[in-house]
């Protein structure tokens, strides 16, 4: 049971390239979020995933696209990247059960944009 | 705005005694709370979550809350070094069809040894 999994772990890139973060959990959750982590600024919701087949926007979803690719998988894409997406990605999934709604973090991906 | 308050500190507290840690938060239709615990350049950790007003306890960890004055608390009894490390608090409220989360910007706790 290995949680909530997500690749690369580190990535360095280009002003104006792209990429995608791999987001995935095997622990049967409906929701999934992606969160940006920078110092000073705690954890801020870049887009969530309530159910399969739902996206919505969280708190600073500029600059970002994600797919739910099905109930396990949910990745978040930078189609061009700017130094100000410099920061470390959580992705997240949490099962909204009658009474429970605990949040399970990935290890994280710690992007530098150059 | 939705907020969750956290003095950042650090707080240093000596090996063996009792840390407290803070929270407060605005939203009064938050239902659920939650303590993480992360080491630098690691990912968050759920260490407590908490429900309904009193006190959770589980092992060295004892969660209060209090609903009418918006306010959480961790206490870590027999504080290690390995303890150190900041504390996120996090609170969940049902809106727009989904559960949110809105996390503290932490405390840094120093345990010395």
């Amino acid at each position: 049971n290995a949680g909530v999994t997500q690749t690369p772990k580190f990535q360095v890139l280009k002003t104006g390239q792209s990429m995608t973060l791999q987001c995935a959990q095997d622990m049967n959750h409906n929701s999934m979020y992606w969160y940006r982590q920078d110092p000073g600024m705690g954890l801020r919701l870049i887009y969530y995933s309530a159910s399969e087949g739902t996206t919505d926007k969280g708190e600073v979803p500029n600059g970002y696209n994600v797919s739910r690719l099905n109930k396990r998988e949910f990745s978040l894409r930078l189609e061009s990247a700017a130094p100000s997406q410099t920061s470390v990605y959580f992705c997240a999934s949490s099962e909204a059960a009658a009474g429970r709604h605990e949040q399970y973090f990935g290890p994280g991906t710690r992007l530098t944009v150059t | 705005q939705k907020e969750v308050e956290q003095n950042s500190g650090p707080l240093s507290v000596p090996e063996g005694a009792i840390a407290s840690l803070n929270c407060t938060y605005s939203d009064r239709g938050s239902q659920s709370f939650f303590w993480y615990r992360q080491y630098s350049g690691k990912s968050p950790e759920l260490i407590m979550s908490i429900y309904s007003n009193g006190d959770k306890e589980d092992g060295r960890f004892t969660a209060q809350l209090n609903k009418a004055s918006q306010y959480v608390s961790l206490l870590i009894r027999d504080s290690q070094p390995s303890d150190s490390a900041t504390y996120l608090c996090a609170v969940n409220s049902f809106t727009s069809g989904t559960y949110k989360y809105i996390f503290g910007t932490g405390t840094r706790l120093k345990v010395l040894a």
